[in-house]
């Protein structure tokens, strides 16, 4: 089963234009990662943000956390032909075994 | 080599045949992970090794499936009377832990049923 929802399904911006994803997630969490997978390819690890952080940056990516309303954003800042991708939220569930559970996905094409 | 390595990449068979599907993964690392994703969707979560034991095999459909880490590292995902809707990538990963932290995944084994 899928813990995750992840929003907007597709996304197609202009290269330079900021990207923005949402995931919400259904049960109480230890850490949230970000990954993402190119077509045919495997996952790759963007980012990860544990519970009791809010807000966390790498590079152009910013992601959000907010428990409360158990959802994350990613954030691609000055997106470039190459970010074009699937990205996905994955949550642990709380759980110690680093199983995670995969969102939906948000498939982003950057335009050049 | 320095990441998950998963063979076949791709695998055509017909439904009923039985299939086994290798991952070899990082070096040192103990726990593994197997992840079925079907066209459009994120990975399902199938069954986690640490060291030689399934810690979890929640996500196993049913009993036509089946995993194996004999010695710690190598793992073979063994599906048996294959049905069209076995049909995905399967994708395995592996961590340093198997605890908080990222998962490395391999490029994933395309299993076609006919």
């Amino acid at each position: 089963s899928q813990q995750g929802e992840e929003d907007p399904q597709a996304l197609s911006i202009q290269e330079g234009e900021n990207a923005t994803m949402n995931c919400s997630y259904k049960t109480s969490i230890n850490n949230l990662q970000w990954y993402r997978q190119n077509s045919g390819r495997g996952l790759v690890h963007l980012i990860l943000i544990r519970s009791n952080e809010r807000e966390k940056h790498s590079g152009r990516l910013r992601v959000t956390l907010d428990t409360s309303k158990k959802s994350s954003s990613l954030l691609i800042t000055a997106s470039r032909a190459a970010d074009t991708a699937s990205y996905f939220c994955a949550t642990d569930g709380s759980s110690n075994t680093g199983k995670l559970i995969f969102g939906q996905g948000t498939t982003l094409q950057v335009k050049p | 080599g320095a990441g998950v390595s998963q063979t076949p990449s791709n695998k055509v068979t017909e439904k009923g045949k039985y299939v086994e599907l290798r991952c070899d993964p990082i070096s040192g690392h103990t726990a593994l992970y197997w992840y079925r994703q079907s066209l459009g969707q994120g990975p399902e979560f199938l069954i986690y090794f640490q060291g030689t034991g399934a810690a979890d095999d929640s996500g196993l459909p049913n009993d036509r499936f089946f995993a194996v880490r004999p010695e710690g590292s190598v793992s073979t995902l063994k599906i048996q009377r294959t049905e069209r809707g076995d049909s995905a990538v399967y994708l395995c990963a592996s961590s340093s832990q198997g605890g908080v932290g990222e998962l490395f995944f391999g490029e994933g084994s395309r299993l076609t049923v006919l």
